[in-house]
């Protein structure tokens, strides 16, 4: 199974700012994604990252809130720009080799004043 | 749209116990569901399922999948208190739909 490591596992950063997570798999994996998990609920996807071309979002999510990078296989970044409280949550990454199972992150605790 | 709908919500057993959890699910070319245990932040990995009837077991836990009625199981026997945990449910779409979907979880809280 893959490792996977992300940073900064937890910030606090006010309003209006941005926060850019990184996203290191121990090896090369075929997918990439980033999911959200607001308070009390269950993970929401939020993108795939697609290595060398632009993500592609889900429904309610767009590229100028959330831009995210994958320069090669092993790495991606997310950023959560322009934030708001709303965008309080825990930021997870997984990684996946097709046909086997998705592994996660340690996560990112947000929390926006 | 994919769905995945689990339950119960909650469940408080006590040690010991034998629990079973559910799943159901809707998605869009199926290739596999997915069962993680989530403590504090990562969910952790705990069966993929990819064929009906055919139990993946692993110590005092085993899941097993019916894709004609379109749910799995999660069964725990001899319940400790560290299986205390959110319970997710993942389902992923095939070629062209690779996302897990996940369900709203089951919080199992077991008192020793």
């Amino acid at each position: 199974s893959a490792v996977i490591s992300q940073k900064p596992s937890r910030d606090i950063c006010q309003r209006g700012t941005s926060l850019t997570i990184q996203c290191q798999v121990d090896s090369q994996v075929t997918m990439m994604f980033w999911y959200r998990q607001q308070p009390g609920q269950s993970l929401t996807l939020i993108a795939t990252a697609n290595q060398g071309s632009e993500a592609t979002y889900e429904s309610g999510f767009v590229i100028d809130k959330f831009p995210i990078s994958r320069p090669n296989l092993t790495f991606s970044t997310l950023t959560v720009s322009n934030m708001s409280p709303e965008d309080s949550s825990i930021y997870l990454c997984s990684a996946e080799n097709w046909g086997r199972e998705q592994y996660f992150g340690p996560g990112t605790r947000l929390t926006v004043t | 749209e994919d769905k995945v709908v689990q339950s119960p919500l909650s469940l408080v057993v006590h040690e010991g116990d034998t629990v079973t959890l559910n799943c159901s699910y809707e998605v869009t070319n199926f290739r596999s569901l997915l069962w993680y245990k989530q403590e504090k932040k990562a969910p952790t990995f705990l069966f993929m399922l990819t064929s009906s009837g055919i139990e993946k077991k692993s110590g005092r836990l085993s899941s097993i999948l019916d894709k004609k009625e379109l749910f799995s199981i999660l069964n725990i026997t001899a319940t400790q208190t560290g299986d205390s945990a959110i319970y997710l449910c993942a389902v992923e779409g095939g070629f062209g739909n690779e996302k897990l979907t996940f369900g709203t979880g089951t919080r199992l809280t077991i008192i020793p």
